[in-house]
């Protein structure tokens, strides 16, 4: 069955102090894997997108990475400002329709 | 500004009343989608539309309805609302391919409770 799982299910961190997710999935061959950041009562906004095993992608403090079975998004001297919650997704390769499978998320919080 | 429209933004209201939630997007997008969000579930797809007239069933259709008679507009239709279509529901688009091509951009959400 595809599944996706991520950890911590919470963070909270020191500003500055880096860190990593972790995003673990199970599919039939992947399509690609997502990432998002979503806000207290916002809708998800869009992070990157993750293709193949050793791709990587960075944005400011945000660099996301990929294997066979997982993609960490690794962050980098955060500040507050990066509080949110970040949801990874993953669209496998063979499936009978278009479909986007997402993680609980995990809830992150950098104190100052 | 791009964005994804959603209406009405908080609705309360009773089993068995049929209810419509509308989505506008203006960045002339070929996808579309609606996931419900619920607490310890995440995000599920419930129905999504590759192109005007083309409409599909995602991981969790059952009691809900859509149309796409129209690029811009992807209303979801509950026909006889359950209180376990209680949830937080998000509208997506992007361009054609889908998600797994293209940014996918999300409207703001609407809170429904039904009692």
């Amino acid at each position: 069955e595809d599944q996706v799982t991520q950890s911590p299910e919470a963070l909270r961190l020191q500003e500055g102090e880096s860190s990593s997710l972790n995003c673990s999935y199970t599919v039939s061959g992947l399509r690609g894997l997502f990432w998002y950041r979503q806000d207290p009562g916002k809708g998800p906004e869009f992070l990157f997108t993750l293709y193949s095993a050793g791709e990587e992608k960075e944005k400011e403090r945000l660099k996301a990475t990929l294997t066979k079975k997982e993609s960490f998004l690794h962050i980098t001297a955060p500040k507050p400002e990066d509080s949110a919650t970040y949801l990874c997704a993953v669209q496998p390769m063979k499936t009978s329709y278009d479909k986007v499978i997402f993680g609980p998320g995990t809830s992150l919080s950098v104190i100052p | 500004e791009a964005q994804v429209t959603q209406n009405p933004r908080y609705l309360i209201t009773v089993t068995g009343k049929k209810l419509t939630v509308t989505c506008s997007q203006n960045m002339n997008h070929e996808y579309m989608s609606w996931y419900r969000q619920d607490p310890g579930l995440g995000l599920r797809q419930i129905y999504y539309s590759m192109n005007v007239e083309v409409t599909d069933k995602g991981d969790v259709p059952e009691g809900y309805k859509v149309s796409r008679k129209e690029k811009r507009n992807f209303p979801l239709i509950l026909e006889s609302p359950s209180p376990n279509q209680t949830s937080l529901y998000f509208c997506a688009s992007s361009l054609s391919g889908g998600p797994a091509y293209n940014e996918q951009f999300f409207g703001p959400g609407t809170r429904l409770t039904v009692l």
